[in-house]
């Protein structure tokens, strides 16, 4: 099984800052299958990023993927006070899916 | 592009049984995985099983082995999570979701209460 770490667990930021989240893997992964996801307390994730570093439909180009092997990286250029939220990174593509703990993007 | 909708909210006492379902429209539905996750109050999200709708296969976690039950209908596009002897520690958003080549799809969760 392939376990993601996300660091830091909490991120306290200013609008319009940047934003650099990170999720490793106990093993290489396909980047083809890495995911990351916002969550809004009380709505289901919405998806950002698919592959590492496409971008899902209507999802704004502040935020970008980056990464290979065990390394991938969030980054979202400059914090809008929309993106407040939880975000998971995630494998798919093979049982079991597994997930990161999330980083929690907070107000400074 | 494929839409996931999920059956209803449900409480249940503990001891109960509860059965879920997601209904897949807009895409094909047979050789894509469905998987199932939930996510306590407060916590992260957790896999609980899959299903290959074409060919039945499943797989589950260790954590919900004898529990959980992972089917589908061909016929109806629907796949469904039985989840058996329900305690508390099982109330939790409950999410189907599936796979295309533009990345994971999901359903918009149903809410299960055990009290």
């Amino acid at each position: 099984e392939i376990v993601l770490t996300q660091s830091p667990g909490t991120l306290s930021l200013s609008p319009g800052q940047r934003a650099t989240l990170s999720c490793r893997a106990s093993q290489s992964v396909s980047s083809t299958y890495l995911a990351w996801y916002q969550q809004i307390p009380g709505q289901a994730p919405r998806l950002l990023i698919y592959g590492a570093s496409s971008r899902a439909t209507d999802i704004p180009d502040r935020f970008s993927g980056s990464g290979s092997g065990t390394d991938f990286t969030l980054t979202i250029s400059s914090v809008e006070p929309e993106d407040f939220a939880v975000y998971y990174c995630q494998h798919y593509g093979s049982s079991p899916l597994t997930f990161g703990g999330g980083t929690k993007v907070e107000i400074k | 592009q494929v839409q996931l909708v999920q059956s209803g909210a449900e409480v249940k006492k503990p001891g109960s049984s509860v059965k879920v379902s997601c209904k897949a429209s807009g895409g094909t539905f047979g050789s894509y995985p469905i998987s199932w996750v939930r996510q306590a109050p407060g916590q992260g999200l957790e896999w609980m099983g899959g299903i290959i709708p074409r060919f039945g296969t499943t797989t589950y976690a260790q954590t919900f082995l004898g529990r959980v039950t992972i089917t589908t209908d061909e016929s109806t596009s629907t796949a469904y999570m039985d989840l058996s002897n329900l305690r508390s520690e099982d109330t939790a958003v409950y999410y189907c979701t599936t796979e295309r080549l533009t990345g994971p799809i999901w359903g918009q969760g149903t809410t299960v209460t055990v009290s």
